[in-house]
């Protein structure tokens, strides 16, 4: 156990369905991620949040949708994917944004399995 | 830019074996170098890492050593457990973003 928490663990969704996901963390962290991981290919970093505001957002289309209401909570939300969009979406958490602090260690949810039919 | 290479996987070894996983990087400045490892069915956990050239970062008796002058940082363990079967992760963090940078991962396979 992590201290970080993602639901649903699975998700099947049509290219028109509109879903979200959802990431808490217990840690009192003020940093997090959104990572994809696609089999065969590195951690693709999607967006950082730091204090609740983006600092980060590396040319993601624009059908993901972030969204961080506090330091506790972040959302991936989903509308219109492809199927090359399926893979395990991962959050993390940290201390800090990393490289400000001492501790440079992030912390990951066990991840959502995203089917996209 | 950052970028990681490990080797292709999945590495397959008998429990007892000596497990080496292959990272090279490529980095702007002086990274900090980290291995992570993901168990099936969970996130990744943060194994061990090393700050500067020459430092061994070492944990659960796997050891990665910041070799500057090859610009590696490979992972060995003398004896692997079942346990052990797993998808490790190398990554780096430098410039003036310190968010991670990761490999693909490779897949360990330990068969009893």
């Amino acid at each position: 156990e992590t201290g970080v928490t993602q639901t649903p663990r699975h998700l099947v969704m049509g290219m028109t369905n509109k879903k979200s996901l959802k990431c808490e963390q217990h840690l009192g962290h003020n940093a997090m991620y959104w990572y994809k991981q696609s089999a065969k290919k590195p951690l693709e970093l999607m967006f950082v949040y730091s204090l609740e505001e983006r600092v980060e957002n590396n040319s993601v289309p624009s059908r993901f949708s972030p969204e961080c209401p506090n330091s506790s909570h972040l959302f991936l939300h989903l509308h219109t994917l492809q199927p090359e969009d399926s893979a395990l979406y991962l959050c993390a958490s940290s201390q800090v944004l990393l490289g400000r602090g001492t501790d440079e260690k992030l912390f990951f949810g066990s991840g959502t399995q995203l089917s996209v039919l | 830019g950052n970028s990681v290479t490990q080797m292709e996987g999945p590495v397959t070894l008998s429990e007892e074996a000596f497990l080496t996983i292959n990272c090279t990087y490529t980095a702007t400045g002086y990274p900090s170098l980290f291995w992570y490892v993901q168990y099936p069915g969970e996130g990744l956990q943060l194994l061990l890492k090393a700050t500067k050239a020459d430092d061994k970062g070492s944990n659960k008796g796997f050891e990665a050593t910041y070799r500057k002058e090859t610009t590696s940082f490979h992972l060995e363990k003398g004896s692997v457990q079942v346990s052990d079967s797993a998808v490790y992760f190398c990554a780096l963090a430098s410039g003036g973003s310190y968010i991670p940078t990761f490999g693909r991962g490779t897949s360990l396979i330990v068969h009893p």
